[in-house]
């Protein structure tokens, strides 16, 4: 069965390392978004692409980076990581405007 | 900005109960999508409504889209312990974006 699988789940670091979250999805969509959860704010997003090599920002990008080499993977970096940082962090793919996303189970990071 | 406001953020009723939560914005958006949350997992989509006015039920839950697609309700009759988790409402913008409410947490109590 497709599916969407994100690592580590549970990470925990010190302020200004670099991180880097895992996001591999096996639907074969194009499209690919990062999220961060938090208490009171809903889903935010963080970045997004529309295929390989396709990149783009969203709400709240700064400090975040992604890049995207091939259709399964969307790695998310914090460059320097920050305390504010701190949460639960979601991947979604989905192949047409208005389908459904499908999400990944989650990376809580906590950042120290 | 566009902002879809969700209501209650919190809600703890009796099993057997009815309930409603609201999303409300002032944008107009293509379709509206329903998803919940369990504890330790990513969202998964309950239900997506497309047309003002249109009605979805899933069982015991009823969904709702204004007739200016600018707001959703979602119902539940005769709740159950296993209705308990994070419901989440998310517009459909342009862009296969989404705009996404704050959620509402309901427990429902044996």
């Amino acid at each position: 069965d497709a599916e969407i699988t994100q690592s580590p789940r549970h990470k925990i670091t010190e302020t200004g390392r670099q991180v880097t979250l895992a996001c591999h999805q096996t639907w074969n969509h194009n499209n690919m978004f990062w999220y961060r959860q938090d208490l009171g704010h809903g889903l935010r997003l963080i970045h997004y692409s529309y295929g390989v090599h396709d990149t783009n920002k969203g709400e709240v990008s700064d400090g975040y980076s992604v890049s995207r080499s091939n259709t399964e993977d969307l790695p998310l970096t914090l460059e320097s990581a920050a305390s504010s940082q701190t949460s639960v962090y979601f991947c979604a793919s989905t192949n047409r405007q208005g389908e459904t996303q499908y999400f990944g189970p989650g990376t809580r990071l906590l950042v120290l | 900005t566009q902002l879809l406001e969700q209501s209650p953020q919190f809600l703890s009723i009796q099993e057997g109960e009815n309930l409603t939560v609201y999303c409300n914005s002032s944008s107009v958006f293509s379709s509206l999508q329903w998803y919940r949350q369990e504890p330790g997992e990513g969202p998964v989509l309950l239900v997506t409504v497309v047309t003002g006015g249109e009605v979805k039920k899933l069982k015991r839950l009823t969904f709702q889209f204004g007739d200016a697609r600018k707001d959703s309700s979602l119902h539940i009759t005769a709740a159950q312990p296993g209705d308990t988790g994070l419901y989440l409402c998310a517009g459909v913008i342009s862009n296969y974006q989404l705009i996404w409410g704050a959620g509402t947490k309901l427990i429902i109590k044996p």
